[in-house]
């Protein structure tokens, strides 16, 4: 049973847009959360992450949003950029055991000129 | 430069040959873990320590070992490769164990089982 869920499996946006990523999870146990990028034939990179006991979290181009009552986060990445275009993976972590991710299906991001 | 290395990148093999991918990280990390990434299914764990000689099952544990005898190092064994272990795999580490830790992943290792 898949606990963290990327139902986009591709996203398109054009250069200078917003770019919004979402994903959903199913154990309200989880309290901490990760967005990683994956470029092709590259291990996944962190990119920002968020704690439960916050509702948004920024970091220059990115923002993660959570909305613990929806079980729902969200990465917002404006403007986007061509170096965008990755694979986003999602990843959600329990108290205690925060090195132990669960990870989302990922959405690849194309940013289109 | 921190980093988690793994070898090899790619390999080939047939169904039953027993092999090992190795995992190394520089950065004194007590967490370290296996993925593998398959399409559909996204990044799973197959394995992971908390430090020296204390390893654990992750989410796919069926059919592979591991063994975490020094700090740094942490193989994947597989002593019977099938078909259905054909995937992308990716090490990863962290410090603090237990601790709210980003983790560290190595340019991943994909194999072929034939």
């Amino acid at each position: 049973d898949q606990q963290v869920k990327q139902n986009s499996p591709s996203l398109s946006v054009q250069e200078g847009r917003i770019s919004i990523l979402n994903c959903d999870y199913t154990n309200s146990m989880f309290d901490y959360f990760l967005w990683y990028k994956k470029y092709p034939a590259e291990g996944p990179t962190f990119l920002i992450s968020i704690s439960s006991i916050k509702d948004k979290n920024e970091d220059g181009r990115f923002t993660v949003f959570l909305n613990k009552s929806a079980k729902h986060l969200s990465l917002h990445i404006v403007p986007s950029q061509p170096g965008d275009s990755a694979v986003y993976f999602c990843a959600a972590s329990l108290t205690g055991t925060a090195s132990k991710l669960t990870f989302g299906t990922g959405t690849r991001l194309q940013v289109t000129l | 430069e921190a980093q988690v290395t793994q070898n090899p990148r790619y390999l080939i093999t047939v169904t039953g040959k027993k092999l090992t991918v190795t995992c190394s990280q520089n950065m004194n990390h007590e967490y370290m873990s296996w993925y593998r990434q398959d399409p559909g299914l996204g990044l799973r764990q197959i394995y992971y320590s908390m430090n020296v000689e204390v390893t654990d099952k992750g989410d796919v544990p069926e059919g592979y070992k591991v063994s975490r005898k020094e700090k740094r190092n942490f193989p994947l064994i597989l002593e019977s490769p099938s078909p259905n272990q054909t995937s992308l795999y990716f090490c990863a580490s962290s410090g603090l164990a237990g601790r709210q830790e980003t983790q560290y992943f190595g340019p991943g290792t994909r194999l072929l089982v034939l």
